[in-house]
């Protein structure tokens, strides 16, 4: 059964860059009909997509953050990664990688969460 | 503020019927059928309940439902259960994963 694990800083400075990784298991992150997403969900407040990427490198941003994300994919490590930069206290949330159907059956579905991880932005 | 739109409330007693509103625009909703809705326990990852706007993934309880008119998609719940009480929260994606939408979520008190 395919499995998403979050790693990384779990506190991270103002102004520096926020960098996580997603590493899947029980499956392979090279597969066409899925999107690989990063979401986050601040203490007490609602989830916010953050960005998605498919194997073959084509990657997608919430306009919002767009400047400031970058998403990456290893498929050798079957691993994808989140760079936020230029963080704030308002970066601080629980984020978390899923699985996005972005073609077929469930299209659009995040049918597979990793468990989050909290960062916070703190000196 | 959400682009998606959904109470932050509902309550209901068990064996009750309730249904959750996520309200969008004419350029959001009311024009993609990929809305989703996921239920969220306290410190537990997200679960999704309903695809596409009214499918249900293998194991969802058929309790739950949900349908779409116009800019507005809507999740019941029926025969309200004290297992229900979650935050629920829509979902838009709007295809080639060029954007998703998430709304601000609800509250569901049984």
């Amino acid at each position: 059964q395919l499995q998403l694990q979050e790693s990384g800083p779990g506190l991270v400075k103002p102004s520096e860059t926020l960098s996580l990784t997603c590493t899947v298991s029980g499956g392979s992150i090279s597969n066409s009909n899925y999107y690989w997403a990063w979401i986050r969900q601040p203490p007490g407040k609602g989830l916010e997509w953050i960005g998605s990427i498919h194997y073959r490198g084509s990657t997608y941003s919430n306009p919002s953050l767009k400047s400031r994300v970058a998403i990456s994919v290893d498929t050798s490590r079957n691993q994808f990664s989140l760079n936020l930069n230029l963080v704030t206290a308002a970066d601080t949330a629980v984020y978390s990688c899923a699985r996005l159907k972005g073609y077929g059956d469930q299209e659009g579905a995040f049918d597979i969460w990793g468990q989050g991880t909290l960062v916070t932005v703190s000196s | 503020q959400s682009a998606l739109t959904q109470p932050a409330s509902v309550s209901g007693s068990p064996g009750q019927s309730i249904t959750i509103s996520c309200t969008g625009t004419s350029s959001n909703v009311g024009s993609y059928n990929f809305v989703s809705w996921y239920q969220q326990h306290p410190g537990k990852a997200p679960k999704v309940m309903i695809y596409e706007g009214s499918k249900r993934p293998s194991g969802v309880s058929n309790r739950f439902s949900g349908s779409k008119s116009g800019n507005t998609a809507s999740l019941t719940i029926s025969g309200l259960q004290a297992e229900d009480e979650a935050d629920y929260y829509c979902c838009l994606y709007t295809g080639g994963s060029t954007s998703v939408l998430f709304g601000g979520g609800t509250k569901v008190t049984v």
